[in-house]
């Protein structure tokens, strides 16, 4: 079955870096669009962005492209979100997700369990 | 951007009971591409409704999703003790995709 298993929590200072890992199983890693998507505490869902697994495109959101990365490592079937010079408004679930394609309409079908990152000082 | 207003924020509602969810649009969602989700504390999020009223792959014939343009609803007939949670709608079909604030479904 098609799971996604993503990295521990992590609490960090500002001006920090943080690199949160997905790692897909049960499917053909190269052939999907993922996703990443935060939810602070109290906010709605926010879009971040995707990736395409085969050739690597990446489009981000206009909010984070100066200060987020995704990159994949399709040996290790393991996607990677970077966010650089967090701040405390950074602090948030970040979920991978994975773009179905035509058999669900290009929504997201299957999701990872989410990430908690912190920004304290 | 699209923004997506979701109401009511709360439902409080008894088992067997049908809820109906839902979700405006401030402008229309290009190719009906609306999404429904459903959301547990500390559970990935699941899909259950694309394109505005396909249903996902396993997902109960008690879920169900409709409209068009700006205007969609969810309804769930006969709730089930494990349908209470937090429901989102998104939208896809314009990037930035975006989402719903939610609306929190919970026992009465």
């Amino acid at each position: 079955q098609v799971q996604f298993v993503q990295s521990g929590a992590e609490v960090k200072t500002p001006g920090a870096s943080v690199k949160v890992s997905c790692k897909g199983s049960g499917y053909t890693f190269s052939n999907y669009v993922i996703h990443w998507v935060r939810q602070a505490p109290g906010q709605r869902p926010e879009w971040m962005g995707w990736i395409h697994t085969g050739n690597g495109d990446t489009k981000y959101s206009q909010k984070l492209q100066d200060r987020v990365t995704f990159t994949r490592d399709t040996s290790a079937s393991t996607h990677y979100m970077e966010l650089s010079s967090l701040r405390s408004e950074d602090t948030a679930v970040y979920y991978c997700a994975r773009e179905s394609g035509y058999s669900s309409g290009w929504a997201f079908d299957y999701w990872g369990q989410g990430t908690l990152v912190t920004v304290s000082s | 951007e699209i923004v997506l207003t979701q109401s009511p924020g709360t439902l409080s509602l008894s088992p067997g009971e049908r809820a109906t969810l839902s979700c405006r649009a401030s402008q229309s969602v290009t190719s009906s591409r609306l999404a429904w989700y459903q959301h547990k504390p500390g559970q990935a999020p699941r899909l259950l409704i694309y394109s505005a009223a396909s249903r996902a792959t396993d997902i109960p014939e008690r879920f169900s999703g409709r409209g068009s343009g700006a205007d969609f609803t969810l309804t769930i007939t006969r709730l089930e003790p494990e349908d209470f949670a937090v429901y989102y709608c998104q939208q896809y079909g314009s990037s930035p995709y975006t989402f719903g604030q939610g609306t929190k479904l919970e026992i009465k």
